[in-house]
């Protein structure tokens, strides 16, 4: 059973392009979380979305950010018009079921904004 | 969700016991306690989690005090590729998200 799977693994954007980072959960599981961790600060819950839903987006930013999960294929952080404070690395996790309990994460995709 | 207090860093030797230490004094009654950790440029990892009981899996075990205000969570064994940030995280089960704090840099040493 392959893990959660993110690409890419590195992604390197100037300022004002647009950042597209995939995501796809393990088998059978349809709870996705993104989080995000900024050089030198901890993790930070971005979004929570079951398929085609959005379920908590309270760590979002209010612009430029947006996420989905549709019925079919992966789950996409979509950063739009990208500025050097969004230089991060952004982690998935998933989970079987709505409990949250035991979330598995992703390697990551480390965006860099020059 | 309640507020945890871990040490900035812990050392421990290869081979001995790590006891790593968690306070979560507010911790409410259907709060349980979820240990992760995160190796060096990797994604968090699951470790182990409880309500109010001791748990034990293959990787660590969780004690729980019985008032519920800290627990800690032992590594047995530790190996060097046991040196990792480890997380201690109170939360609701279905609270969705995971709230990190600093977590504790826990350097096991040969």
């Amino acid at each position: 059973n392959a893990g959660v799977m993110q690409n890419p693994r590195h992604l390197v954007r100037r300022r004002g392009q647009e950042a597209r980072l995939r995501c796809s959960p393990m088998k059978g599981h349809s709870h996705v979380y993104w989080y995000r961790q900024l050089p030198e600060e901890g993790l930070k819950f971005m979004v929570y979305l079951q398929k085609e839903n959005i379920i908590d987006e309270s760590g979002m930013p209010k612009e430029r950010f947006s996420a989905e999960f549709p019925k079919e294929g992966p789950s996409i952080l979509r950063i739009q018009q990208v500025v050097r404070g969004d230089s991060a690395a952004y982690f998935c996790a998933s989970s079987p079921d709505p409990t949250g309990d035991t979330q598995y994460f992703g390697p990551g995709t480390r965006l860099t904004v020059l | 969700d309640a507020k945890t207090t871990q040490p900035p860093s812990m050392d421990c030797a290869e081979g001995r016991a790590a006891n790593l230490p968690c306070n979560h004094s507010t911790i409410s009654g259907n709060e349980y306690v979820y240990w992760y950790r995160q190796i060096h440029s990797q994604g968090p990892q699951y470790i182990i989690h409880g309500l109010k009981n001791n748990e034990t899996n293959e990787m660590a075990s969780l004690i729980i005090t019985e008032d519920r205000k800290s627990s800690t969570l032992i590594l047995p064994h530790a190996t060097l590729r046991d040196t990792a940030v480890y997380y201690c995280i109170v939360r609701v089960t279905y609270g969705n998200k995971l709230v990190f704090g600093a977590g504790t840099i826990l350097r096991v040493k040969s």
